[in-house]
């Protein structure tokens, strides 16, 4: 069975670009969550979704966005990028939307911005 | 706020010696515990977890870890390390009543099997 795919797996930007992120869920699953993890530290909580409505949003600014689409895939989109948003960004998809859903993670997406 | 405090940023440990990652939370009230392991490439997998119960959680892969509510703590522990385990472990928990899914993580302690 297919885990989670993130799309794509490398990407280079520059400073006010806009990026967009990809994430396909294991079949079957209805929620997925957005982290970032910025080198040397701990996974940082961005949003989650659940049957394509946003359920939760961590701190960071608007231009942070996702949505998730019918088929429960999910987007990330960030706007005008900056330096400080190079990070590896992890899609993590759930059953359902509590704890008592496994968070099944994807591989992640490496963006640089220079 | 809570916060998830791991002090070792790095950890060597031999080939078939235990092991013992500590983690530290601060929370009002006893969150959802939990333990990732992280290899190079790919993405974080489940170790174990706690909700409630007994505090001695067993998990994947021989790991254990144990909830101490009056050390805020939750380590995690392996009686007999493989060259496999070497990877990054976070220690995550979970805020309750936010009506939905959202983990506070560490920093990490990247575990090193030395021969």
């Amino acid at each position: 069975d297919a885990g989670v795919t993130q799309s794509p797996t490398h990407l280079i930007k520059t400073r006010g670009q806009h990026v967009t992120l990809r994430c396909s869920p294991i079949s079957g699953h209805k929620s997925v969550s957005w982290y970032q993890q910025v080198l040397g530290q701990g996974p940082q909580f961005i949003f989650q979704y659940y049957e394509k409505e946003e359920r939760g949003r961590g701190n960071f600014p608007d231009r942070f966005s996702a949505r998730q689409f019918p088929n429960y895939s999910s987007e990330l989109n960030v706007n005008a990028l900056l330096l400080g948003d190079s990070a590896l960004y992890l899609c993590a998809s759930s059953w359902n939307d509590r704890y008592t859903g496994e968070l099944f993670f994807g591989e992640g997406s490496r963006l640089t911005v220079l | 706020a809570q916060s998830v405090t791991q002090p070792d940023i790095h950890i060597t440990v031999s080939e078939g010696a235990s092991l013992e990652l500590r983690c530290n939370y601060s929370y009002g009230a006893t969150p959802y515990l939990f333990w990732y392991v992280q290899s190079p490439g790919q993405g974080l997998q489940l170790l174990l977890k706690y909700f409630s119960g007994d505090t001695l959680v067993q998990g994947i892969k021989g790991f254990e870890a144990e909830f101490k509510r009056s050390q805020s703590s939750f380590n995690l522990r392996k009686p007999s390390v493989h060259w496999s385990d070497a990877a990054e472990y976070f220690c995550a928990v979970g805020e309750k009543n936010t009506g939905f899914q959202k983990l506070v993580f560490g920093t990490g302690t990247r575990l090193l099997v030395s021969p």
